[in-house]
């Protein structure tokens, strides 16, 4: 157990529509980072939020966001989704930036768009 | 684009036997990292070993790194059933963010 968990589980959308996935870090985690896996990929890192500011995006569009939250737990926004979108969307967390230790990733979200 | 390949991309061996994977990357890292995946969901961290390290063991496992050939290898003794998984290696580099690169990976299989 990594302490971190991620909702849903799984989720199926239609193509155009709007996807918000959740992450919640472990107690004192203020870094939180997103990845997208591909079916028999690799994960591909989105974007990073460290004390609720983006502080470095992959090669992503803009269509993909994120927010952090003091709480922290943390949310991706995907609008206008696409086929391509389908993946699992994992998030990780670590205690501070840059830390150069573990990240602690979550179960992932299985998003499928049909 | 990924920065790490993985060799082999796919390994199946009997139980007891022991299973060497390798990583290779492409530019400088801040440390090198081994995943485990099981059935499609969440990482599992395995090991982490620093740039200015050479090898760590930890259990079964013993990772290698060699920054000069920007090479790392995974070595897991006397498989298990239980073993059987994908295996990542990810390169941790901080531009701007502390982001992980992963390989495609490896996938392990265990024979019992």
């Amino acid at each position: 157990e990594t302490g971190v968990t991620q909702s849903p589980t799984h989720l199926i959308k239609t193509r155009g529509q709007q996807v918000t996935l959740r992450c919640s870090s472990q107690s004192g985690h203020n870094t939180v980072s997103w990845y997208q896996q591909a079916l028999g990929q690799g994960p591909q890192f989105i974007f990073q939020y460290y004390r609720e500011e983006e502080n470095g995006r992959g090669n992503f569009p803009p269509r993909f966001s994120g927010l952090q939250f003091p709480n922290y737990s943390s949310e991706l926004n995907v609008n206008a989704l696409e086929l391509d979108d389908s993946a699992l969307y994992l998030c990780a967390s670590n205690p501070d930036f840059p830390s150069g230790d573990t990240q602690y990733f979550g179960p992932g979200t299985r998003l499928t768009v049909l | 684009s990924q920065q790490g390949e993985e060799d082999p991309q796919a390994l199946s061996i009997q139980e007891g036997e022991n299973a060497t994977m390798n990583c290779s990357y492409k530019t400088s890292i801040n440390n090198l990292q081994w995943y485990r995946q099981n059935s499609g969901r969440g990482l599992v961290h395995l090991i982490l070993i620093r740039s200015n390290e050479r090898e760590k063991h930890s259990g079964r496992l013993r990772v290698t790194l060699d920054t000069s050939k920007k090479s790392s290898s995974l070595l897991i003794t006397a498989s298990r059933a239980a073993d059987t998984a994908s295996y990542f290696c990810a390169t941790e580099i901080i531009q701007g963010a502390q982001k992980l690169v992963f390989g495609q990976g490896t996938r392990l299989t265990i024979n019992p």
